[in-house]
């Protein structure tokens, strides 16, 4: 069984721009998680996705937002970049709701210059 | 809590001793907790997990411990191998809202010498 997948695995920006990552749960995960991981404040929760819902929401701000589509794919968007947002964004899938089993994947390098 | 800090603390351990890696969890509040193993280069890796309601589970060469008396969780390595070398976080959850919303430590980097 493939594991999540996440693309594109590097990425450039500038500050202003806006980004968007995708991701691909394992087979059958409805749930999907996306987190921030930097050196300063480690892995951050963003939020959570389940059956095109946004059920959990982090302490970031307004731009960053995420969808979650009908076959339980997801996107993130980052708009307006800072310098600060430049970190590993990683993907979760989980298939049993409630529990920390997480299934992540390895993560969209992002960097803004 | 949220997770801080700029330098994470280092466990360096011999091949083949065990190896022990601790947490202070912040929300006495927290249902779960969860141990996660990430490599160089890759995304955390689930080890093992435990509830609020015990103090002690046992997986393949780990053992997760829980102290809710001082809030603080406990990672086992029996036998520590070269392929355990990464960083260990540990993480709480809570079941309200029947999400999967986690907050993790900081993180402990252990390093295995030959």
């Amino acid at each position: 069984k493939a594991g999540v997948t996440q693309t594109p695995r590097y990425l450039i920006k500038t500050r202003g721009q806006q980004v968007t990552l995708s991701c691909s749960p394992i087979s059958g995960h409805r749930s999907v998680s996306w987190y921030q991981q930097t050196p300063g404040q480690g892995l951050q929760f963003l939020f959570e996705y389940f059956s095109e819902t946004q059920r959990n929401k982090g302490n970031f701000p307004g731009r960053f937002s995420g969808r979650q589509f009908s076959n339980s794919r997801s996107e993130m968007n980052v708009s307006t970049l800072e310098l600060g947002d430049s970190a590993l964004y990683l993907c979760a899938s989980s298939l049993v709701q409630g529990t920390g089993e997480l299934f992540f994947g390895e993560g969209s390098r992002l960097t803004v210059l | 809590g949220e997770s801080v800090g700029l330098h994470l603390p280092t466990l360096s351990v011999q091949e083949g001793d065990n190896s022990i890696i601790n947490c202070a969890y912040s929300n006495s509040a927290s249902d779960y907790f969860i141990w996660y193993k990430q490599e160089s280069g890759k995304g955390p890796q689930f080890i093992i997990d435990i509830r609020s309601n015990m103090d002690k589970r046992q997986g393949q060469r780990v053992t997760v411990l829980l102290n809710k008396t001082v809030k603080h969780l406990s990672l086992q390595i029996a036998a520590t191998q070269p392929g355990d070398s990464a960083v260990y976080f540990c993480a709480e959850g809570i079941l309200t809202g029947g999400g999967n919303k986690l907050t993790f430590g900081t993180g402990t980097q252990l390093k295995v010498e030959l």
